[in-house]
């Protein structure tokens, strides 16, 4: 069974830049969620895709977008970037079944840094 | 809406002592909670977590917590520290009808010494 795995490891951008970064999700999971763990901090919840819909968001700019494929593997894209974007961003998979919610699985996380 | 304190942000024993960590949350209606431990350059694995049913909640690596209603709490113990549990520790709650999201606390240090 694969785990949730997220691509780049590492990312520097500049301010205004755009950037988008991936997430594969757990075998059998049709759920992906999104956080952003700024440095010293608990990760804050930006939103959730359902079989390819935003499922939920948290208090996150419209910036802030998402996609989630056919596949459930999904992408996380931050447009017009600020110094405070700067974070490790997670992705997390569950299945979602029933309206009964399951545990997320967390990948190892994607470091962005907005120089 | 749901927050999750954490009440220290650091917190140092020794190996062998017991460990606390303490975890309160604001809800009327008491969420799933969960405690998941993340260690340098990682992502967040999952020590354990109350649902339904019996409070007193084992883990892996010989954690548990006990959920207390009277006390909205959910702190998490283990008897004896040991030097692999350094780490930073995260409580989260989760509600289905709150965006189905988890709500983090801040976190919580674990320095353990030799």
């Amino acid at each position: 069974e694969t785990g949730v795995t997220q691509s780049p490891t590492h990312l520097i951008k500049t301010r205004g830049q755009q950037v988008t970064l991936r997430c594969s999700s757990q075998s059998g999971h049709n759920t992906v969620s999104w956080y952003q763990q700024a440095l010293g901090q608990g990760p804050q919840f930006i939103f959730q895709y359902y079989r390819e819909e935003e499922n939920g968001r948290g208090n996150f700019p419209p910036r802030f977008s998402g996609l989630q494929f056919p596949n459930y593997s999904s992408e996380l894209n931050v447009n017009a970037l600020e110094l405070d974007d700067s974070a490790l961003y997670l992705c997390a998979s569950s299945d979602k079944t029933g309206g009964i919610f399951n545990e997320q699985f967390f990948g190892p996380g994607t470091r962005l840094t907005v120089l | 809406a749901q927050s999750v304190t954490q009440l220290g942000s650091h917190v140092s024993v020794s190996e062998g002592a017991l460990v606390l960590l303490r975890c309160n949350y604001s809800s009327s209606v008491p969420p799933y909670l969960f405690w998941y431990v993340q260690y340098p350059n990682q992502g967040l694995q999952l020590l354990l977590k109350y649902t339904t049913g019996a409070t007193l909640v084992k883990g892996i690596n010989g954690f548990e917590a006990e959920f207390k209603k009277s006390e909205t709490s959910f702190h998490l113990t283990k008897p004896s520290a040991h030097m692999s549990d350094a780490a930073e520790y995260f409580c989260a709650a989760f509600r289905n009808n709150a965006g189905n999201m988890l709500t983090f606390g801040g976190g919580t240090r674990l320095m353990v010494k030799p």
